[in-house]
């Protein structure tokens, strides 16, 4: 069965303290791995995709890992503003439906 | 508009109240998803459409749950005789043919609570 799991649940940071988010998959066939944010009371916000093993993405504090098991979320020096809630999902169909994980709530304390 | 917008952003029903949840999804934007997310869950997939054709329906829970898009545009998610256990948020995304390509863009949710 394709599984996402997201570790951990809660991560509470001091701001500017630099961590990592986890997301191990178990699918038959990846597609695409992919990373969104979202705050209370709004859907997600797509932050990035990955394909393949080895591959990175960066955006502002942000970047993004895949291996052939897992993907990193890593944030370096956080602000408050980066607070939030970050899912992980998989895509292994050809129509484009992901797999969620429960997600890593960050709180981010100044 | 410039994003996907759902209505009513809030819904409370009595249990056994059929209720319809609304998607305007981004215009030109060809597939369109609904997905179910329970509180404390990451969000869990109902339906797929390609422009009106409902290519998937194998996450819906029950004959309960219907969908449509009969123009290609907005989409529509029914429920009949609303049960407790259908208290989630209920999210549209919409993308560009290729998921690939561009993600997802997701609505802000219509949160259902049924007492």
């Amino acid at each position: 069965e394709d599984q996402v799991t997201q570790s951990p649940e809660a991560l509470r940071l001091q701001e500017g303290e630099s961590s990592s988010l986890n997301c191990s998959y178990t699918v038959s066939g990846l597609r695409g791995l992919f990373w969104y944010r979202q705050d209370p009371g709004k859907g997600p916000e797509f932050l990035f995709t990955l394909y393949s093993a080895g591959e990175e993405k960066e955006k502002e504090r942000l970047k993004a890992t895949l291996t052939k098991k897992e993907s990193f979320l890593h944030i370096t020096a956080p602000k408050p503003e980066d607070s939030a809630t970050y899912l992980c999902a998989v895509q292994v169909g050809s129509q484009g439906n992901l797999i969620f994980g429960k997600g890593t709530k960050l709180s981010v304390k100044p | 508009g410039a994003g996907v917008s759902q209505s009513p952003r809030y819904k409370v029903a009595k249990r056994g109240q059929d209720v319809a949840l609304r998607c305007d999804p981004i215009s030109g934007h060809v597939s369109l998803f609904w997905y179910q997310q329970a509180l404390g869950q990451g969000p869990e997939f109902l339906t797929y459409f390609q422009n009106e054709a409902q290519l998937d329906k194998s996450g819906l829970p029950s004959d309960r749950f219907f969908a449509e898009r009969p123009e290609g545009s907005v989409s529509t998610l029914k429920i009949q005789r609303t049960q407790q256990e259908d208290s989630a948020v209920y999210l549209c995304a919409s993308s560009l043919s290729s998921v690939r390509s561009y993600g997802y863009t997701f609505g802000s949710g219509t949160r259902l609570t049924v007492v």
